[in-house]
Parts: structure tokens; C-alpha cells; sequence
């Protein structure tokens, strides 16, 4: 158990629609990553906040957003879904220049 | 543009061997690398890392190598055991840009016993 935990699980929606995932990040921890691994790509670097600021971004589209709250929880949200992104989200936390520890995932199915 | 690269999709050894992971990156502003472990249906799992200072790291029976002139390193895993068996992904960032990882296609890792 990584300490950091992701709701939902599983997540199975239909095209056009929106969903928020969660993420609590490990105790302490003031950086949380988010992740995409598609089937047909590896694990993509989405965005990076640190302590509610956005710290960086990656190969997140226009229709995805993220957040992180004061007491350091994060919701990416995704909007007008399509079926191409259905994939595993993974959330990822730790320290500024150390190692990320991942939880468990979101499996988002777009129908 | 694939920054780090995996070229083995999968590797078989025997229990008790050693297994050997290789990880190859062409992005000369990594300065921290990182080797996870990954079940399915699981989240990545961190196993060892190395900063690019240091050429070797050692964590029981996982050592990770560092060929910085190669822009090359690899995961040895001695002795290999079947609960080894896990699909392993190398990871690299440069700390100046934020520590973001930038992760390998991953080797799935099977142990016979």
C-alpha cells in the first residue's frame, strides 16, 4: 500500500459525457502527478501541482483540467469524453525531488 | 518522441538466476532514473533509483547501473524469484524541469520456477 488512494476504481461512462477522479496523496506529501497509460502507449506525464499551484504540464488535452485542493487532495476532470480515452489514470505523490509513489488507478471505460 | 526506451518487451529467466532489464534514454538533461514494478489492475510500485552522480545502487537483491557516456542503465535482480514476475518500467526526469517522469514502454519480467 503506496498511502496514496484514488476514487473511483472503476469508472464506465458513455462519449460526451464528464467525470471527476480523486486522488489523496501520501501524508505529507505536498506534489501530486497525474498519469495516463493508455492500452497502446505507456505511462504519459499529464500535469504536476505542488501545494495547489500548477507546477507542470504534459500531453494533457484541453478537455482535461486537474486541481489540488488546501488539504492537498486532486481531481482531474474529464469533459466530452471520447472513446479514445478510455484508459487506467494513475495519481502519483510525493516530494519535490524524490520518488513518486503511485496508487492504484481509475480505469475509465467511454462507451 | 520516445525518450526513454525499453527495447525488450519481455524477458523469461529461471528462479534463482539473475534477470537483467535494460533501459536506454536519449535526453541528456535526466539527471534521476528510477525503476518501478507493476502487477496488473495495480498501481506502478517504486523499487530502487540512482541520481546521476552515482553509477551503481544497491537495495538487497536489486541493483541498478548507470552508464551516463551510454545514456544506458539496467535493473539486475539476483536471485530472480517467481513473485519477481511483473510486467518493470524504467523512468527518468530532470529535476530542473519539475520532476516529471518520462517512463519506458515497461518489460514484462516472467520467472519460471
Amino acid at each position: 500500500d503506496s498511502g496514496v488512494t484514488q476514487t473511483p476504481k472503476h469508472l464506465i461512462t458513455a462519449t460526451g459525457q464528464r467525470v471527476t477522479l480523486r486522488c489523496s496523496p501520501r501524508s505529507g506529501d505536498l506534489s501530486v502527478y497525474w498519469y495516463q497509460q493508455s492500452l497502446d502507449q505507456g505511462l504519459q506525464f499529464l500535469i504536476h501541482y505542488y501545494n495547489g499551484e500548477e507546477r507542470a504540464k504534459g500531453n494533457i488535452l484541453e478537455r482535461f483540467s486537474a486541481q489540488q485542493f488546501p488539504d492537498l487532495h486532486s481531481e482531474l476532470n474529464l469533459s466530452s469524453l471520447e472513446l479514445g480515452d478510455s484508459a487506467l489514470y494513475f495519481c502519483a505523490s510525493g516530494r519535490q525531488e524524490d520518488e513518486q509513489f503511485f496508487g492504484p488507478g481509475t480505469r475509465l471505460t467511454v462507451l | 518522441d520516445q525518450q526513454v526506451k525499453q527495447n525488450s518487451p519481455s524477458l523469461s529467466v529461471q528462479e534463482g538466476r539473475i534477470s537483467i532489464l535494460n533501459c536506454d534514454y536519449t535526453n541528456s538533461m535526466f539527471d534521476y532514473f528510477l525503476w518501478y514494478k507493476k502487477y496488473p489492475a495495480e498501481g506502478p510500485t517504486f523499487l530502487i533509483s540512482i541520481s546521476s552522480i552515482k553509477d551503481k545502487n544497491e537495495d538487497g537483491r536489486f541493483t541498478v547501473f548507470l552508464n551516463k557516456s551510454a545514456k544506458h542503465l539496467s535493473l539486475h535482480i539476483v536471485p530472480s524469484q517467481p513473485g519477481d514476475s511483473a510486467v518493470y518500467f524504467c523512468a527518468a526526469s530532470a529535476r530542473t524541469s519539475g520532476s516529471r517522469l518520462t517512463f519506458g514502454e515497461g518489460t514484462q519480467l516472467t520467472v519460471n520456477p
